[in-house]
């Protein structure tokens, strides 16, 4: 199956700095990528969908102003998460799908703030 | 509204036994139905998944999954559950053409000796 990578598998990063984290499709064209959330011992919620050369749609209750996604290219679509506090520590997850494909998830990044 | 299931919120077996969690799914289409399993601290590893054809679908490392369009199901089974099996599972659907999926809330698995 295609392969969908994420940069870094775990980051620190000190409370009130930026972190970003990668998504690459490795051997596909990812018209559309989406970016999950996972809260410890908890299931994956949908944060925002990102479609190619186009702003993300954003769920209920996410920042987009915290979370600032970018989908530049078909191969990769980045998370930043500004300003980060100790709350924003979790696992954040991936998928990416070509146009009438099925999705394929990244390893995952668990970011820590301290 | 779509909606994933897992009843089970935490089972233990004896290694050795066999091993069946639970899924219900709520979905306006065609299901894209999927069986990930997450391991502490680890991303997610892709058990099995479905979209159409025979509906016993078997995946790695020996489980399989049964759909059921009459009961919304897709059960996850496995006949002689290993220690190394503990882990997270989790049961999602989407739709086949790159649609969000919608997880499921997990069931945590516990091998005992």
């Amino acid at each position: 199956g295609a392969v969908v990578s994420q940069h870094p598998s775990w980051v620190i990063c000190k409370s009130g700095t930026s972190v970003k984290i990668e998504c690459r499709s490795l051997d596909f064209q990812a018209t559309t990528m989406f970016w999950y959330r996972q809260f410890p011992k908890q299931s994956l919620m949908l944060m925002a969908t990102s479609n190619e050369g186009s702003k993300a749609t954003y769920e209920q209750g996410v920042e987009k102003d915290k979370f600032l996604i970018n989908h530049a290219s078909l191969t990769l679509s980045t998370l930043t998460v500004t300003s980060a506090h100790p709350e924003d520590s979790s696992f954040y997850i991936c998928s990416a799908s070509a146009k009438n494909t099925e999705a394929f998830f990244g390893q995952g990044t668990r970011l820590t703030v301290v | 509204a779509q909606s994933v299931t897992q009843p089970d919120i935490h089972i233990t077996v004896s290694e050795g036994a066999s091993l069946e969690l639970r899924c219900n799914y709520s979905y306006g289409a065609t299901p894209y139905l999927f069986w990930y399993v997450q391991s502490p601290g680890q991303g997610l590893q892709l058990l099995l998944k479905y979209f159409s054809g025979d509906t016993l679908v078997q995946g790695i490392k020996g489980f399989e999954a049964e759909f059921k369009r009459s009961q919304s199901s897709f059960n996850l089974r496995k006949p002689s559950v290993h220690w190394s099996d503990a882990a997270e599972y989790f049961c999602a659907v989407g739709a086949y053409t790159g649609n969000q999926f919608y997880f499921g809330t997990g069931t945590s698995l516990t091998v005992i000796p």
